[in-house]
């Protein structure tokens, strides 16, 4: 069974640019979770989609947001890009709604900010 | 205070010994809890999850919670220079709350 699939891998963008990353979760499920890693803030929870709904939210400005389809794959999106937002971006899947789930993670999309 | 909170180590043991690592969290209301491991470059790979109803053995992975002074340990038995990376706690609330993890470096 494939795992979580992130794309990009790697993403190089100037502060003011807007990015846009992608995750397919594993097959059958359908909870996608986001979140930022950096060195100084470790894991930080950005939000959940089921069923094509945003769950919940992190405490993160406006200018990060997502979708899910309807095939489960979900996109992240980060708009007017500083410095601050260069991370380690991961996605997380599990079959059923709800971050008190077992979580299997992708293996990231590493962004710089230039 | 943070809401889990983890020594951020480095806890060196040697090869054969017993790691234990600890987790204190503040919501006396959790009830799951999760353990990561993380690799040097690598994703978080769920290793070991526990209910609020027991401790829970997986090979030389041991969880335990004690839910009085809200921690939760994991013990690796047999450590081996394999094991060595970074280990998250991770306790669910509104959100998934994550530690800061505690590096282990097993030697040979």
């Amino acid at each position: 069974k494939a795992g979580v699939t992130q794309t990009p891998r790697y993403l190089i963008k100037t502060r003011g640019q807007q990015v846009t990353l992608s995750c397919s979760p594993i097959s059958g499920h359908r909870s996608v979770s986001w979140y930022q890693q950096t060195p100084g803030q470790g894991l930080q929870f950005l939000f959940e989609y089921f069923s094509e709904t945003q769950r919940n939210k992190g405490n993160f400005p406006g200018r990060f947001s997502g979708r899910q389809f309807s095939n489960s794959r979900s996109e992240m999106n980060v708009s007017t890009l500083e410095l601050g937002d260069s991370a380690l971006y991961l996605c997380a899947s599990s079959p059923v709604a709800g971050v008190s789930q077992p979580q299997h993670f992708g293996d990231g999309t590493r962004l710089s900010i230039l | 205070q943070k809401e889990v909170e983890q020594n951020s180590g480095p806890l060196s043991v040697p090869e054969g010994a017993i790691a234990s690592l600890n987790c204190t969290y503040s919501d006396r209301g959790s009830q799951s809890f999760f353990w990561y491991r993380q690799y040097s470059g690598k994703s978080p790979e769920l290793i070991m999850f526990i209910y609020s109803n027991g401790d829970k053995e997986d090979g030389r992975f041991t969880a335990q919670l004690n839910k009085a002074s809200q921690y939760v340990s994991l013990l690796i038995r047999d450590s081996q220079p394999s094991d060595s990376a970074t280990y998250l706690c991770a306790v669910p609330g509104y959100d998934m709350r994550f530690g800061a993890g505690t590096r282990l470096t097993v030697k040979p």
